[in-house]
């Protein structure tokens, strides 16, 4: 079982729609909770953290995490053409390990 | 404030060959991290530093890969000899924060692009 898991897509949404994008983890200690942008060709850069239950909210983008059910999402609203991008969902264990996910590609119609 | 500097950018070597990658952090981050990333996947964390001590090397190939930080700042990945699955992306990154729960934000290299043939 891997420590992170996404549905690697693609996820297509159109411009202006709401995207959604899931994440599960299977260290129930996991405390601390990261989504990454990463463009094509492209480093991946820190969008959000999140290490409370519930939701956090920066700007269009809403972190949701659910530690009963080791579930973690991201939603993007009023989606722009420009947020097609690989979103990538990093845990770190209890062991202090930081795992990345496998991402979710995410293409935005204009 | 400058990013976290990377080279050589692209590295084309045959299988066999020894190659080595070069990191320099942002000033005053004390947490290094070498990932490496396969087309297609998440970035996979090679080894940790925190200073110029070693955090995490669990998922470095150890028989063919090593790492080293000295002084604390600068870093070197070596991979000797390459195999053809060494293909991949190396990032590198640094964070400002040590060990600790909580916020962990990490800025990234440019990455290597390491193609073994």
């Amino acid at each position: 079982q891997k420590e992170v898991e996404q549905n690697s897509g693609p996820l297509s949404v159109p411009e202006g729609a709401i995207a959604s994008l899931n994440c599960t983890y299977s260290d129930r200690g996991s405390q601390s909770f990261f989504w990454y942008r990463q463009y094509s060709g492209k480093s991946p850069e820190l969008i959000m953290f999140i290490y409370s239950n519930g939701d956090k909210e920066d700007g269009r983008f809403t972190a949701q995490l659910n530690k009963a059910s080791q579930y973690v999402s991201l939603l993007i609203r009023d989606s722009q053409p420009s947020d097609s991008a690989t979103y990538l969902c990093a845990v770190v264990s209890t062991g202090n390990q930081f795992y990345f996910g496998t991402g979710t590609s995410l293409t935005v119609i204009p | 404030e400058a990013g976290v500097a990377q080279s050589p950018r692209y590295k084309i070597i045959e299988k066999r060959q020894s190659v080595a990658f070069w990191c320099n952090p942002i000033s005053g981050h004390a947490t290094l991290y070498w990932y490496q990333q396969i087309l297609g996947q998440g970035p996979k964390l090679l080894i940790q530093f925190q200073n110029n001590g070693v955090v995490d090397d669990s998922q470095l190939p150890k028989d063919r890969f090593s790492a080293e930080r000295l002084k604390g700042v600068d870093s070197t990945l070596k991979i000797q000899p390459a195999k053809l699955e060494d293909s991949a992306v190396y990032l590198c990154a640094s964070s400002l924060a040590p060990l600790q729960r909580g916020y962990y934000e990490q800025y990234f290299g440019p990455g290597t692009r390491l193609t073994v043939t």
